[in-house]
């Protein structure tokens, strides 16, 4: 079964740091693109950041950039997001999902979410 | 960025009613569109894909149509498992979007 286990959320002060984390099973990781979408509680969804199978690619939403990173470790079936100079506009839930690049990008398999506040 | 607009916000059906969700573009994404349906608590889960492309395993009264600007999810009869929120996700440029969801009840 394939299957995406996120970790690492939690409670942080504005201006701190977090790294998520997300493991992958059931699929061959190397293989695909990943990304990471959250969603503010009670609010609707927003793509985050995605990188490519190499790790040489990777895009973001222009509200994190030069603040959050994405990488991966294909040896441990792993994907990060290092998020520096939180805000409390990223509270959120961070969903990291397998990317699908074909004549379309999809996220056909999900992890079932990580917390991330982010109040003083 | 690609602005992803959807209507109606909310809506409330019967039981074998056909449900249409339309989700417009601010310029033309192509086909490079996607509808996600998540229930409350629960990740997203892929329905649709390139417009009108049916994701495996996915129920067959789930449908999806358009290209250019204008896109629409329809459920043919709406099952008592269909109420949840509805987004649709534009995936021809970065920064991907997504619509702010259309949430589906069950009279």
């Amino acid at each position: 079964e394939m299957q995406l286990l996120e970790s690492g959320g939690g409670l942080v002060q504005p201006g701190g740091s977090l790294r998520l984390s997300c493991v992958a099973s059931g699929f061959t990781f190397s293989s695909y693109w990943m990304t990471w979408v959250r969603q503010i509680p009670g609010r609707g969804l927003e793509w985050v950041a995605n990188i490519n199978r190499e790790g040489s690619e990777k895009f973001y939403v222009d509200s994190v950039k030069g603040r959050f990173t994405i990488f991966r470790d294909d040896a441990k079936n792993s994907l990060y997001l290092q998020m520096n100079s939180l805000r409390a506009e990223d509270t959120a839930v961070y969903y990291c999902a397998r990317q699908v690049v074909t004549s379309s990008d999809v996220f056909d398999v999900w992890g079932q979410g990580t917390v991330v506040t982010v109040s003083s | 960025a690609i602005q992803m607009t959807q209507s109606p916000s909310s809506l409330s059906a019967s039981v074998g009613d056909r449900v249409t969700i339309a989700c417009r573009a601010s310029q033309g994404i192509r086909n490079d569109l996607g509808w996600y349906q998540q229930k409350p608590g629960k990740a997203p889960k892929l329905l649709i894909y390139s417009a009108s492309s049916l994701q495996s395993g996915v129920p067959s009264r789930f449908s999806g149509s358009g290209s250019g600007t204008d896109f629409t999810l329809t459920i043919s009869s709406l099952q008592p498992e269909d109420s949840a929120t509805y987004y649709c996700l534009q995936d021809n440029n970065y920064p991907f979007t997504f619509g702010p969801g259309t949430k589906v009840q069950i009279k």
